[in-house]
């Protein structure tokens, strides 16, 4: 069975660059989720849909990041203009809601450098 | 918000040794959950535990959910050079959100 999928796996680019990051979540899931890792700060939560609606944000670090999730199967992390402190790995996730188990199904990440 | 305090940060040890991390938490939790993120790669769920005092195995990994809600606890026996990674505990109480710890990391000697 396909896992989640994330693309691109690795990015390098110059700060003032726009970077989008996608994934897809696996199937039959509703629950989506965006974290950043970096050794300061370990995993951070940064956004969570639910049925394709965005239910918390409060992680979302300021204006230059954007998320939105078209569809059940698809979903977009955005970073314009981007900077050299947005360099980590970002990692979308993704669970059924309604087990209410909290286990959550993690791609293998996107490795953003920002020169 | 929650908090949670993962310790230690860091292993550094040879292989056939048992490993113990911990978690604790200032908020009460209804589940704890154990993680493991293989270089390069993603956290992968290894043990859930949903009920205090609830001792649960998986071959060679063995957690417990403590009494009092607050803690958690992940036991490795006898390691293996492939059980080093990075081991995050999460924590889930009245949201639906998950709360991760910082991580153990682990280094095996072979």
């Amino acid at each position: 069975d396909a896992g989640v999928i994330q693309s691109p796996r690795h990015e390098v680019t110059e700060m003032g660059q726009e970077v989008t990051l996608r994934c897809k979540p696996i199937s039959g899931h509703n629950s989506l989720f965006w974290y950043r890792q970096t050794m300061m700060r370990g995993l951070e939560l940064l956004i969570y849909f639910n049925n394709n609606v965005p239910i918390d944000d409060s992680g979302m670090p300021e204006d230059r990041f954007s998320a939105k999730m078209p569809n059940a199967s698809f979903s977009t992390l955005k970073i314009q203009p981007s900077e050299p402190r947005d360099s980590a790995v970002y990692f979308c996730a993704s669970s059924l809601a309604g087990l209410n188990t909290g286990e959550l199904f993690f791609g293998e990440g996107s490795r953003l450098t920002v020169l | 918000g929650q908090q949670l305090n993962q310790s230690p940060q860091s292993m550094f040890i040879q292989e056939g040794e048992d490993v113990s991390m911990n978690c604790t938490s200032s908020s009460i939790f209804n589940t704890w959950l154990w993680y493991k993120q293989d270089p390069g790669e993603g956290p992968v769920l290894l043990i859930a535990l949903y009920k205090a005092g609830e001792l649960t195995s998986n071959g060679r990994l063995t957690a417990q959910f403590g009494i009092t809600r607050k803690d958690s606890f992940l036991n490795i026996s006898a390691s293996i050079p492939s059980d080093v990674g990075i081991y995050f505990c999460a924590g889930q109480g009245g949201s639906y959100i998950p709360t991760f710890g910082r991580g153990t990391s682990l280094i095996v000697h072979p």
